[in-house]
């Protein structure tokens, strides 16, 4: 079971915009557009930002947006703010015999 | 609100193995459509998932813990448990709990739990 593809560390601006791709196969987020993403503070528990690809769990703020293209999943965050500096991970459902895996996890550091 | 909550001991020693306990507020976890699922992360570095569970028993385990790993369940307790043997330094790290939403195959994982630190010394 390989994981799923991150940049290692993206960083950026206040107020730009960033994308974190997530790469798999065709197995995993190349068949399912079903990539759920994380947001991680330093010593705290991970926190939903995406789930089915796209959507935005309540209260999550809308600057927060995924998508998908081939085997590649894309989470954007717009209007960056200090706030969003932390670790995110992606997650694909990845078949009935692997079936979940994880991205390696991408540190947003905010200039 | 639903809650999780981990719980366990912090030291285990080399060869042993690692229990620990989940235990669900604030909802059922008899509840159609979600798993119960365990994730760790190692100090410095990202997730892993361990293995996930339905209430009526069904399990799916990674296949690189498959052999280590078993996660049962006790709808009367409203927890779900995790054990891994033949523990080693490489098994020392946060470990999570977490609700796992699963809808066709579609998943994703909310809430979690804070996260227990489980070290293997001797």
């Amino acid at each position: 079971q390989s994981a799923l593809t991150q940049p290692a560390s993206v960083s950026g601006s206040p107020g730009q915009s960033i994308t974190i791709s997530c790469t798999g196969t065709s197995s995993d987020v190349g068949s399912y557009n079903l990539v759920s993403w994380y947001q991680q503070h330093p010593g705290k528990a991970p926190k939903l930002m995406i789930y089915e690809g796209s959507k935005r769990p309540s209260g999550v703020s809308n600057r927060f947006s995924g998508s998908k293209s081939g085997n590649t999943a894309s989470l954007t965050i717009s209007g960056l703010q200090a706030e969003d500096e932390a670790d995110y991970y992606c997650c694909s459902y990845a078949g009935s015999s692997s079936f979940v895996v994880f991205g390696g996890g991408t540190k947003l550091t905010v200039l | 609100q639903l809650q999780l909550q981990e719980s366990g001991p912090g030291l285990v020693k080399p060869s042993e193995t690692l229990s620990l306990t989940c235990t669900v507020s604030g909802g059922s976890i008899s509840s159609s459509s979600y798993y119960w699922g365990w994730i760790r992360q190692p100090p410095g570095k990202g997730l892993e998932w361990i293995g996930s569970i339905y209430y009526s028993g069904s399990t799916y385990y990674n296949p690189s813990l498959k052999s280590r790993v078993t996660i049962s369940v006790d709808t009367s307790k409203n927890q779900f448990s995790l054990k891994l043997s033949s523990v080693t330094a490489a098994d020392t790290a946060v470990y999570y709990c977490a609700r796992l939403v699963v809808v066709a195959a579609i998943l994703w994982f909310d809430p979690w739990g804070q996260g227990t630190l489980v070290t293997v010394s001797s």
